[in-house]
């Protein structure tokens, strides 16, 4: 129940195209979902975060879709870069704890 | 600001031996976190330190320990290390308030021989 599943594993996009990345999550306590991106030799960056009150959070390219009643969110990259090319990680905690649970990651590729 | 600093990052031990590791929040941030990435398991929850006492810990033996300081900083030690060690170690640091974000060091990369 403490899982969040995160697929796909691995994702080529062309340039120009959208990156979408799906988490799944089981327990109903999770209460806020952000977005991570690392490049190699780097630690994780935040990316983009939201609550389940609310539906949608965009941030310029990126957006979050989040789907309460099917315990499932979502990472659009619209226009995606080749300097977009990371792993992406999805994560999930609990109200009032900073106990983070990971998705497994995604590997994206962008193509110039 | 500076953003979380870990130091060393990069470190070579042999089984049996231990090791401390040591994070510096972002100035003003009191809590760390401590988290373990590996390719088989990804990345996993160690434990958390707030205000100097530990409020959050994952599953993992009581081989892995840390601390924080008075000032947030924090170390987090892996005492009799196996194979099984080898691993980014990557602390985190939030603030207070209502925002739950995490802020994530480059890591200390930890081989075990």
């Amino acid at each position: 129940q403490q899982q969040v599943k995160q697929s796909p594993q691995s994702l080529i996009v062309q340039k120009g195209g959208i990156s979408i990345i799906n988490c799944a999550y089981e327990n109903t306590a999770f209460d806020y979902f952000p977005w991570y991106q690392q490049f190699p030799g780097k630690g994780p960056a935040l990316l983009i975060a939201i609550r389940p009150d609310v539906s949608e959070k965009k941030e310029g390219r990126f957006t979050i879709s989040f789907n309460k009643s099917a315990k499932q969110f979502s990472l659009h990259i619209m226009d995606s870069q080749p300097g977009d090319s990371a792993t992406y990680f999805c994560a999930a905690s609990s109200k009032g704890t900073y106990k983070y649970i990971f998705g497994t990651g995604t590997r994206l590729k962008v193509l110039a | 600001k500076a953003g979380v600093t870990q130091t060393p990052r990069y470190l070579i031990k042999t089984r049996g031996q231990q090791v401390t590791l040591s994070c510096s929040p972002i100035s003003g941030h009191r809590s760390v976190s401590w988290y373990q990435q590996t390719p088989g398991q990804g990345l996993q929850f160690l434990f958390e330190y707030f205000s100097e006492t530990q409020r959050n810990k994952g599953n993992f033996p009581g081989r892995f320990s840390g601390r924080q300081f008075s000032n947030s900083r924090s170390e987090m030690n892996v005492s009799t290390l196996e194979l099984g060690d080898s691993a980014l170690y990557l602390c985190a640091s939030s603030g207070t308030g209502a925002s739950y974000e995490q802020y994530f060091g480059p890591g200390t990369r930890l081989t075990v021989t």
